[in-house]
């Protein structure tokens, strides 16, 4: 099974702020590796699949990159309606798994 | 506009059975695979079944396996999960999920499965 470790658990960042989370496989996974975000007491939505291709919708101050083990969600200059907690997926073999979430709380 | 619905959750004894159903509208269902994604109250996601767009291909979860089972009818525009022998930690909100090209791309809102006595 494909380990997803996100980093950090948790983020308390002003508005304008870049916040960064880190995804990190436990193998490599090439680029099969896709972000969502989920606001409080919402469904999930996808931000990226592959790595760094973006959804349709997904602001663009929202960037993904990586491939192999390690990934990159960036939220650049963060808007108050970014407070979500942000979850990976890898979709190389199966089970799917997802990381644990990272919170990003707005200050 | 592209939706799926869930419906059947509720509370449920340990040991109990449960059959949750999603309703798709708006898109083509019969070409999408679909997926089973829960969530414990508090926690974070946690994949538990796939099916391919034909039934032909099913995966699950190592904690569900042997107990529950993912089914379609593509006449229907509906996907089903059929949940037995429920345990405590089956508790969470089950989501209905669209995949294409193995992301996920269109979740419903969740339906919430409680099993307590």
């Amino acid at each position: 099974e494909v380990v997803l470790t996100q980093s950090p658990d948790f983020q308390s960042v002003t508005p304008k702020e870049r916040v960064t989370i880190t995804c990190r496989a436990s193998q490599n996974i090439g680029s099969s590796l896709h972000w969502y975000q989920q606001k409080p007491d919402q469904s999930p939505k996808l931000l990226f699949k592959y790595a760094s291709q973006s959804f349709s919708g997904v602001p663009s101050r929202f960037r993904g990159s990586g491939s192999g083990t390690e990934f990159t969600l960036t939220i650049n200059s963060l808007e108050a309606e970014d407070a979500a907690t942000y979850y990976c997926h890898q979709s190389y073999s199966f089970p799917w798994t997802f990381g644990q979430g990272t919170k990003v709380e707005i200050k | 506009e592209e939706q799926l619905v869930e419906s059947g959750g509720g509370l449920v004894q340990p040991g109990g059975s449960l059959r949750l159903s999603c309703a798709a509208s708006g898109f083509t269902f019969s070409i999408n695979a679909m997926n089973w994604v829960r969530q414990a109250p508090g926690k974070g996601l946690e994949w538990i079944s796939y099916i391919s767009s034909s039934s032909a291909t099913i995966y699950y979860a190592d904690s569900v396996k042997g107990r529950v089972t993912i089914s379609r009818d593509n006449a229907k525009d509906s996907l089903d999960l059929q949940m037995n022998s429920l345990r405590d930690e089956d508790t969470a909100v089950y989501y209905c999920v669209r995949g294409r090209d193995w992301y996920f791309d269109l979740w419903g809102r969740g339906t919430l499965v409680t099993v307590s006595s």
